[in-house]
């Protein structure tokens, strides 16, 4: 069965850098684009990146642009997003999810990784 | 950007009754070669992923119960459930995928009056 699992997601201080993998398994990882979203403590959902299966889109939020880098290792079956730069804002559970089917990034998400906490602060 | 926006924010509804969340997108998200909308809605409990329901406006995900049904074209959209139930307490968003940056409605959350 399809599964994500995100790693990494740590408390941190502000100005500090962070990345965090999300492990995949279940399905031919180099043939979907997946996503990371994001979810401030009480707060709704907020796309962060994705990027397509084999790495040559790549898009980001503006709230992050700049600051994160999302990247992918195939043979691994792992995606990563580098977080530099960290704000009080950033503070978050992230979420990577995985794009409905393997013909373009602008799909629905069909199935999301349980979250990794991320917390910014001094 | 295309900007969601959903109401209402809340939603009290009795049990077996029908309860309606819209979404309104700021441009359309109906793409014109395939007459797709690319239009999504999630299910998030507490503590929990978010878990699609309606992808395309109207197709329901495998598993889904038949009581949740999506319509809408355009800009405007709707998630009705046609009789709550105990277990459909949660916060329901709407989420565009038609062009980046890929967003989401702000949320509804679902209760039992």
């Amino acid at each position: 069965q399809v599964q994500l699992v995100e790693s990494g997601g740590d408390v941190v201080q502000p100005g500090m850098s962070l990345r965090l993998s999300c492990a995949a398994s279940g399905f031919t990882f180099n043939t979907f684009a997946i996503y990371w979203v994001r979810q401030a403590p009480g707060k709704g959902l907020e796309w962060v990146a994705l990027i397509s299966s084999d790495g040559s889109a790549i898009h980001y939020a503006d709230s992050v642009k700049g600051r994160v880098s999302i990247s992918r290792d195939n043979p691994k079956n792992t995606l990563y997003l580098h977080m530099n730069s960290l704000r009080a804002e950033d503070t978050a559970v992230y979420y990577c999810a995985r794009a409905s089917s393997s013909d373009s990034y602008y799909r629905h998400f069909d199935y999301w990784g349980q979250g990794a906490l991320v917390t910014v602060s001094s | 950007d295309i900007v969601m926006t959903q109401s209402p924010d809340s939603l009290a509804v009795s049990l077996g009754e029908r309860a309606t969340i819209n979404c309104k997108s700021s441009q359309s998200v109906l793409y014109s070669s395939n007459k797709r909308n690319y239009l999504a809605w999630y299910q998030q409990k507490p503590g929990q992923p978010p878990k699609v329901l309606i992808y395309w406006a109207s197709t329901r995900e495998s598993g889904v119960p038949d009581r949740f049904s999506g319509s809408g074209s355009g800009t405007d959209f709707a998630l009705t459930i046609s009789s709550l139930q105990a277990e459909d307490v949660a916060v329901y968003y709407c989420q565009q995928y038609y062009s980046s940056p890929l967003t989401f409605g702000g949320g509804t959350k679902v209760e039992i009056k």
